[in-house]
């Protein structure tokens, strides 16, 4: 059982499609990430959101749209999507202070296929 | 930039032997954090161990542990008796002690380890 849980797992859509990922963590945690993991890169990070707000978009396209309601929800709103946005998307969180803190806990991931 | 290198691509170990993962990084900060995370096929990201740079004790987590050589930013995992379900991918990771919840992990491009029966 994780504290951080990711819906839906898998989706297939289609390139005119619009839909979303869900993310909810049940840690307390005041810091939510999603991160982009794809065959042949490594873990890139996208959006993280402090508190509700977002602190960082690492130039991601605007086809993305993240979205945080509380510090307990995180969003991924997709939309006109591409075939190479086919990947597992990770959705992650953090604490408030010290070690455990800053360790970030990830959730099980939705497999992303574009088509 | 901080950098995190894994120059293992894939290991293999045979099943209740002991293996170590190495793990450099490149950082000219003094306060950060290292991690292993362990990804099986599920995909799910997995905490395996966590170590903070300020602490020279290895950290330790039953099979598990770390041998932190922070002068040669080396930060290898070692399991031991190891079991099937060991099987997976496995990252390490730095994170900056700067910026408290904000700040972002930098992953290695991981190690594929097998377990053989």
């Amino acid at each position: 059982e994780t504290g951080v849980t990711q819906t839906p797992r898998h989706l297939v859509m289609g390139m005119t499609n619009k839909k979303s990922l869900k993310c909810e963590q049940h840690l307390g945690h005041n810091a939510m990430y999603w991160y982009k993991q794809s065959a042949k890169k490594p873990l890139e990070l996208m959006f993280v959101y402090s508190l509700e707000e977002r602190v960082e978009n690492n130039s991601v396209p605007s086809r993305f749209s993240p979205e945080c309601p509380n510090s307990s929800h995180l969003f991924l709103h997709l939309h006109t999507l591409q075939p190479e946005d086919s990947a597992l998307y990770l959705c992650a969180s953090s604490g408030w202070e010290g070690a455990s803190g800053n360790t970030i806990y990830f959730g099980e991931g939705s497999w992303l296929t574009v088509v | 930039a901080q950098t995190v290198t894994q120059s293992q691509p894939e290991m293999s170990v045979q099943e209740a032997e002991t293996v170590t993962l190495s793990c450099t990084y490149d950082t000219s900060e003094s306060d950060y954090y290292l991690f292993w995370y362990k990804q099986p096929p599920s995909r799910q990201m997995i905490l395996v161990i966590r170590q903070e740079a300020y602490k020279q004790q290895n950290a330790t987590e039953n099979r598990f542990s770390v041998n932190f050589q922070k002068a040669a930013k080396s930060f290898s995992l070692k399991i031991s008796d190891s079991q099937l379900g060991d099987a997976a991918m496995y990252f390490c990771a730095y994170r900056s002690g700067i910026g408290g919840s904000q700040g972002n992990l930098i992953f290695g491009k991981g190690t594929k380890l097998s377990v053989k029966p």
